[in-house]
């Protein structure tokens, strides 16, 4: 166990839908990543956080945003669902720059 | 694109043998790790070699680098039915402080019983 939850596990929802994918870090873990794994494919980088603030950006539209809370836990909002967002949604926390620690993820199914 | 790319894309072997999966990468890195994941579960890290090291070791892992080359490579040793599961390389970027991991499409070993 790497200590980083993510709810839901599985979650389906319609297009044009907005949903909220959870993230807990690791306790003393400022940095959160998160990451879209497609079927078949490797995880593509989303954004990261580092305390509260997003300093990175993979390339994805402004529809996919998030937040990370004093506590550092952390959210993945994405709007205007599209079929193409069906992924499996993985977060991964860690201090400062050394190793990240991924969750378990959540599978979104968008019909 | 994807910055690692692994090699071949499955692997199907007997129980006991060896199985070896590369890694080719496009630019300079500060390290480059694996990962394991069990049928689209999240990812479980195995190892991470600095860029100043050519070798590493973990239990019946043998990872090495090769930075010239840009490339690296998994053996697993002795495999069991229970190493089945997809294989990642994920390498970061020297030339940035952000820390992201870059992944391959991965290797899927399937160990027979």
């Amino acid at each position: 166990e790497t200590g980083v939850t993510q709810s839901p596990t599985h979650l389906i929802k319609t297009r044009g839908q907005q949903v909220t994918l959870r993230c807990s870090s690791q306790s003393g873990h400022n940095t959160v990543s998160w990451y879209q794994q497609a079927l078949g494919q490797g995880p593509q980088f989303i954004f990261q956080y580092y305390r509260e603030e997003e300093n990175g950006r993979g390339n994805f539209p402004p529809r996919f945003s998030g937040l990370q809370f004093p506590n550092y836990s952390s959210e993945l909002n994405v709007n205007a669902l599209e079929l193409d967002d069906s992924a499996l949604y993985l977060c991964a926390s860690r201090r400062d720059l050394n190793q990240q620690f991924f969750g378990p993820g959540t599978r979104l199914t968008v019909l | 694109s994807q910055q690692g790319e692994e090699d071949p894309q499955a692997l199907s072997i007997q129980e006991g043998e060896n199985a070896t999966m590369n890694c080719s990468y496009k630019t300079s890195i500060n390290n480059l790790q694996w990962y394991r994941q069990n049928s689209g579960r999240g990812l479980v890290h195995l190892i991470l070699i600095r860029s100043n090291e050519r070798e590493k070791h973990s239990g019946r892992l043998r990872v090495t680098l090769d930075t010239s080359k840009k490339s690296s490579s998994l053996l697993i040793t002795a495999s069991r039915a229970a190493d089945t599961a997809s294989y990642f390389c994920a390498t970061d970027d020297r030339g940035s402080t952000l820390g992201r991991l870059y992944f391959g499409r991965g290797t899927q070993l399937t160990v027979w019983p």
